[in-house]
């Protein structure tokens, strides 16, 4: 049973546009969500995170938005740089319990 | 500060064998949990220990076990090694609930032929 899926195994962008990467979970317990980054040959690195309390979380050219009723959360990238290109994943977890993990989306960001 | 550490980085093994892989979580890190990657099934949860006590486990077989010693260092072993344990092994710590976030180790790449 995969509760968080990312349906978009890959995608390609180019440089200064906006990267959008999707997930949706399917447990209404979950109510912290994350999204990780991973280059080959190296553990996942924490991007962004957001609490079900909010529906957007800013960092820098990063932001995470969450849409409860849809079971729904994006990344939004502005604007893509070439160095963004890495497998992105997003995670949720149930009050501070283990992460669920999506299966990753391949962002290509192109010069 | 140093991150998580984990050794060895590369592992081949024969179908049939047993492995262990080491972890050692960011200083003051209590929480410490194990994750296996394989491609197209994202990461797949198969523990966590705090303060040496198993608090969650996944959905794996009981070929795969684990521990955390005092100094909340950890091992995950697998016995009897299938051709489908071939994964990279990622190992995270965290201060406290691991649900909040962890930082990740660079993981172990286990080959089983």
């Amino acid at each position: 049973d995969q509760q968080v899926k990312q349906n978009s195994p890959s995608l390609s962008v180019q440089e200064g546009r906006i990267s959008i990467l999707n997930c949706d979970y399917t447990n209404s317990m979950f109510d912290y969500f994350l999204w990780y980054k991973k280059y080959p040959a190296e553990g996942p690195t924490f991007l962004i995170s957001i609490s079900s309390i909010k529906d957007k979380n800013e960092d820098g050219r990063f932001t995470v938005f969450l849409n409860k009723s849809a079971k729904h959360l994006s990344l939004h990238i502005v604007p893509s740089q070439p160095g963004d290109s890495a497998v992105y994943f997003c995670a949720a977890s149930v009050s501070g319990s283990r992460l669920t993990f999506g299966e990753g989306t391949q962002l290509t960001v192109n010069p | 500060k140093a991150g998580v550490t984990q050794t060895p980085r590369y592992l081949i093994k024969t179908r049939g064998q047993q492995v262990t892989l080491s972890c050692s979580p960011i200083s003051g890190h209590r929480s410490v949990s194990w994750y296996q990657q394989t491609p197209g099934q994202g990461l797949q949860f198969l523990f966590e220990y705090f303060s040496e006590t198993q608090r969650n486990k996944g959905n794996f077989p009981g070929r795969f076990s684990g521990r955390q010693f005092s100094n909340s260092r950890s091992e995950m072993n697998v016995s009897t090694l299938e051709l489908g344990d071939s994964a990279l092994y990622l190992c995270a710590s965290s201060a406290g609930q691991g649900g909040y976030g962890y930082t990740f180790g660079s993981g172990t790449r286990l080959t089983v032929v």
